[in-house]
């Protein structure tokens, strides 16, 4: 069964930089996956389609300051430049046959 | 540009049933599979249900299969997912979704006697 585990929170300050892990289980490290923001009171956007070699494609807009990485099980977001806008749960996101499945999000807080 | 617009959400009570409708708009909807995702208050989010883009499969999650059902008419751009049996634990904002690239806003559903 396809699971995704990311921490429930992370910070760092203005401006800096955060790097954010989504772990596939054991079974499913190949996968691909999707990064998706959601901002307070609002609906989530997609950010990117990640894949296992790193490689990665963003969805309409979004900035240069959002990129993608991949070792092994781990997907990385890493968010530069922090703006306050950037404060907001990420989530990643994968798909099997006839199944998709989110993790439980990161909640990013920009200080 | 692409727009998602659902509506139909509603406070209803246990065991009654309803539908909801997503709006959809600034593609060629028929060529696009529709997803619905929901998130209970101060939770992550949740997939419910896919469709492809012809309507040819359906794929559930465990906790709606049998429950909920999607459907969709390219004649309107739209796609809508029945729920029928509610329960409390159902209570959620319903978010549709293009293939999980685009999504709308959400419509709020509250379960309660």
């Amino acid at each position: 069964q396809l699971v995704l585990t990311q921490s429930p929170s992370a910070s760092a300050s203005l401006g800096a930089s955060v790097k954010l892990t989504c772990t596939l289980n054991r079974g499913h490290t190949t996968y691909a996956i999707r990064w998706h923001q959601q901002q307070p009171e609002k609906g989530p956007r997609f950010l990117m389609t990640l894949y296992r070699d790193g490689n990665y494609t963003k969805g309409d807009g979004v900035p240069d300051r959002f990129t993608g990485s991949s070792s092994g099980a781990e997907r990385y977001l890493t968010v530069s430049g922090l703006l306050s806008e950037d404060e907001a749960d990420y989530y990643c996101q994968s798909w099997a046959t006839g199944l998709w499945v989110f993790g439980g999000g990161t909640r990013l807080t920009v200080l | 540009q692409v727009q998602l617009v659902e509506s139909g959400g509603a406070v209803v009570q246990p065991g009654k049933s309803l539908t909801l409708s997503c709006t959809a708009s600034g593609f060629n909807f028929s060529d696009f599979g529709m997803h619905w995702v929901r998130q209970a208050p101060g939770k992550g989010l949740e997939w419910l249900a896919v469709i492809w883009y012809d309507g040819s499969s359906k794929y559930y999650a465990d906790s709606v299969r049998g429950r909920f059902s999607i459907s969709k008419d390219d004649s309107k751009s739209m796609v809508y997912l029945e729920m029928s049996s509610l329960r409390v634990d159902d209570t959620a904002t319903y978010f549709c979704a293009r293939q999980l690239d685009y999504w709308g806003q959400g419509t709020l559903v509250t379960v309660s006697s």
